[in-house]
């Protein structure tokens, strides 16, 4: 079946630090490809989304490049500050069946220090 | 911004006990998701709800579990008689769009449920 693999935290960072979180995926299809954020005290929420090859996703400074070739949708951000600091959730959603089951990974705490 | 809403944020029960766990989904949105999150383990996949029926769910989803939307606003989660493994973080989720591609799923905060 589908699954996520995801960089093991915790993942401790000094502010302005260059962010990556590697995480890789399993699936049957072209997978739709998600970041999801959870900061303390709250729900999971959408950082950004590919769903095809080669698409990239961006959002408040955070990038991740759809790689089928890979089977691979890393996270990066360039310059981290404190206020980054969360769990975050890489997940795929199936093209077929499954289409609306998101298969998460185990998750990566980031901790960004002043 | 409208949000995915959840009560109790933490819930204690002893086993064998039932408990119900509320949502309030995204009021336009027509699918709905329960997930668990065992502590130290992945979020996991329980059911989606579409139409007042079951759409898909999991393994771990068994006859313990049932869902309910009893109301034009609320989504429950039932567990019939708790059992010490069933203690995770339970996440409700909301999606818009029956026609969408990629259909973007909205988290509530979770509830913690403690099985003792």
């Amino acid at each position: 079946g589908d699954s996520v693999t995801q960089m093991e935290g915790p993942v401790t960072l000094s502010e302005e630090a260059f962010l990556t979180i590697n995480c890789t995926y399993t699936a049957t299809g072209y997978p739709s490809l998600f970041w999801y954020v959870q900061y303390p005290g709250e729900g999971l929420q959408l950082l950004l989304k590919a769903t095809k090859a080669d698409d990239k996703g961006s959002n408040k400074g955070f990038e991740a490049t759809y790689r089928k070739e890979t089977t691979s949708f890393h996270l990066e951000k360039g310059s981290v500050q404190v206020s980054d600091s969360a769990v975050y959730f890489c997940a795929l959603s199936g093209r077929s069946g499954s289409a609306r089951q998101l298969t998460f990974g185990s998750g990566t705490q980031l901790t960004v220090l002043p | 911004e409208p949000e995915v809403t959840q009560t109790p944020s933490h819930q204690v029960t002893q086993m064998g006990q039932e408990v119900i766990l509320r949502c309030v989904p995204i009021s336009n949105h027509l699918y709905f998701y329960w997930y668990r999150q065992i502590l130290g383990q992945k979020v996991e996949f329980l059911v989606s709800f579409y139409n007042n029926e079951i759409s898909e769910k999991s393994e771990i989803f068994d006859d313990q579990f049932s869902v309910e939307r009893p109301d034009g606003s609320n989504f429950t989660l039932k567990i019939r008689s708790t059992k010490l493994e069933d203690s995770a973080m339970y996440f409700c989720a909301s999606s818009e769009s029956l026609a969408a591609i990629v259909d973007t799923q909205y988290f509530g905060p979770g509830t913690r449920l403690t099985v003792l």
